[in-house]
């Protein structure tokens, strides 16, 4: 079974805070895609990450992929209220004839002042 | 460059009631996907065209569910009879080509209540 789970799925933190989100998948797969959705909104791409060791940042977010332990890590240095989002990672599986993106139930943050 | 649009944005049908959703992707991109997200979840893959031809389309519940893509670009997603737990965003998303794993592209979806 494709599976794909985050941890925490409910977040809530201060300002100035670190924090990390974890996802776990249950597939073969060699990449890895994060995405933000804010309240009522879509979803927009923030990281892919092609390979086991890639790590990629942006500003505070900084995400991480270990293919050995299926294992994706995004994590927040330093939180801003901005960053109050949920966050979705997603895997693709390597599944003969199929391109699909299998999405965790996403990681709920919220940053009070 | 336009993002992938959809519309309407929202729509509240009674049950049994039919409903149609538009997408248009981004232009050049021949890969369409529409996703079904439930409240707290992640999406969830319906089908998946590459131009015209529907793919992958073993998520999509065929007894009321039904997809077109004419002429490879815009995209129809329809339910009919409509049912309360329908009540859903249905998002759609493209991507430039076949390529596992390429970065896809949502739309904002169009939030469904069926009452």
């Amino acid at each position: 079974e494709l599976k794909v789970e985050q941890n925490p799925l409910f977040l809530s933190m201060q300002e100035g805070k670190n924090y990390t989100i974890y996802c776990n998948y249950s597939t073969t797969s060699d990449r890895l895609y994060w995405y933000r959705q804010d309240p009522g909104k879509s979803l927009e791409s923030l990281f892919v990450l092609l390979s086991n060791g890639a790590v990629k940042q942006e500003g505070r977010l900084m995400a991480s992929l270990d293919t050995k332990a299926r294992l994706s890590t995004l994590h927040i240095t330093a939180a801003v209220h901005d960053l109050s989002a949920t966050y979705f990672c997603a895997d693709p599986p390597i599944i003969q004839g199929a391109q699909k993106l299998v999405f965790g139930q996403g990681t709920r943050l919220t940053i009070n002042p | 460059e336009a993002g992938v649009v959809q519309s309407p944005r929202y729509k509240i049908i009674e049950k049994k009631q039919p409903v149609a959703f538009w997408c248009n992707p981004i232009s050049g991109h021949n890969t369409l996907y529409w996703y079904l997200q439930n409240l707290g979840q992640g999406p969830e893959l319906l089908i998946r065209y590459e131009n015209e031809e529907a793919v992958d389309d073993s998520q999509l519940p065929k007894d009321r569910f039904s997809a077109e893509r004419l002429k490879g670009v815009d995209s129809t997603l329809k339910i009919q009879p409509a049912e309360l737990g329908d009540s859903a965003v249905y998002l759609c998303a493209s991507s430039p080509g076949s390529i596992r794993g390429e970065t896809q592209y949502f739309g904002p979806g169009t939030r469904l209540l069926v009452l």
